[in-house]
């Protein structure tokens, strides 16, 4: 059985500053990850996600995250958090034919 | 316009009263899927489709129904809703081949159940 874990429900960061997501995951056979974000009041949207082509996948506005094997972890960064990044994040994991397994989310809040 | 719609966005009800939570998409999408989302639990998947007349119970299927008559509908049926049922839920589709296709949500539809 597949499984995510999304380390710190809540994560708090300066305008500027990095931004660092982590997300660990289980897997039998190679999977396939992936990034949504949420903004308030509206539906999930996909940031980027990992297709067992490059390592570093780069998303929209500015994310990216790396696909580790050996720590079998797909944490989210971006260099430079902006005020406009503050919303729920969540870590997917999927293999072979099986559904989506979703983290329970962290939450980005950019303070000024 | 590519998209995921959900009707109603907001549902306040009462326990024991049959409702219906419309989702169609516009994208040919063979797979559909249902999730509730609450507070500290994520994304829940309810029922999941991989086809027309093709459905699977998620991982919270319990008192909920789901149809896929047509490719583009999966409508969310509570045949007697209770207040455990007060959530927000969300539609989404994908290409077949759950794995390596994004999924598109829809808006979500807030339910409250009193």
């Amino acid at each position: 059985a597949q499984s995510v874990t999304q380390l710190g429900s809540h994560v708090s960061v300066s305008e500027g500053a990095l931004v660092l997501l982590r997300c660990n995951y289980s897997s039998s056979v190679p999977p396939y990850l992936f990034w949504y974000v949420q903004y308030p009041n509206q539906g999930l949207q996909l940031l980027l996600k990992y297709t067992s082509a490059a390592t570093l996948v780069k998303g929209i506005n500015g994310f990216e995250a790396e696909f580790k094997k050996s720590e079998t972890s797909f944490h989210l960064t971006k260099p430079s958090a902006h005020m406009s990044d503050a919303a729920e994040y969540f870590c997917a994991v999927s293999s072979g034919n099986t559904p989506l397994v979703f983290g329970k989310g962290t939450r980005l809040s950019v303070i000024a | 316009e590519a998209q995921v719609t959900q009707n109603p966005r907001y549902l306040i009800t009462v326990t024991g009263k049959k409702l219906t939570v419309t989702c169609s998409q516009n994208m040919n999408h063979e797979y559909m899927s249902w999730y509730r989302q609450d507070p500290g639990l994520g994304l829940r998947q309810i029922y999941y489709s991989m086809n027309v007349e093709v459905t699977d119970k998620g991982d919270v299927p319990e008192g909920y129904k789901v149809s896929r008559k047509e490719k583009r509908n999966f409508p969310l049926i509570l045949e007697s809703p209770s207040p455990n049922q007060t959530s927000l839920y969300f539609c989404a589709s994908s290409l077949i081949g759950l794995s390596s296709y994004e999924q598109y949500f829809g808006p979500g539809t807030r339910l409250t159940v009193t």
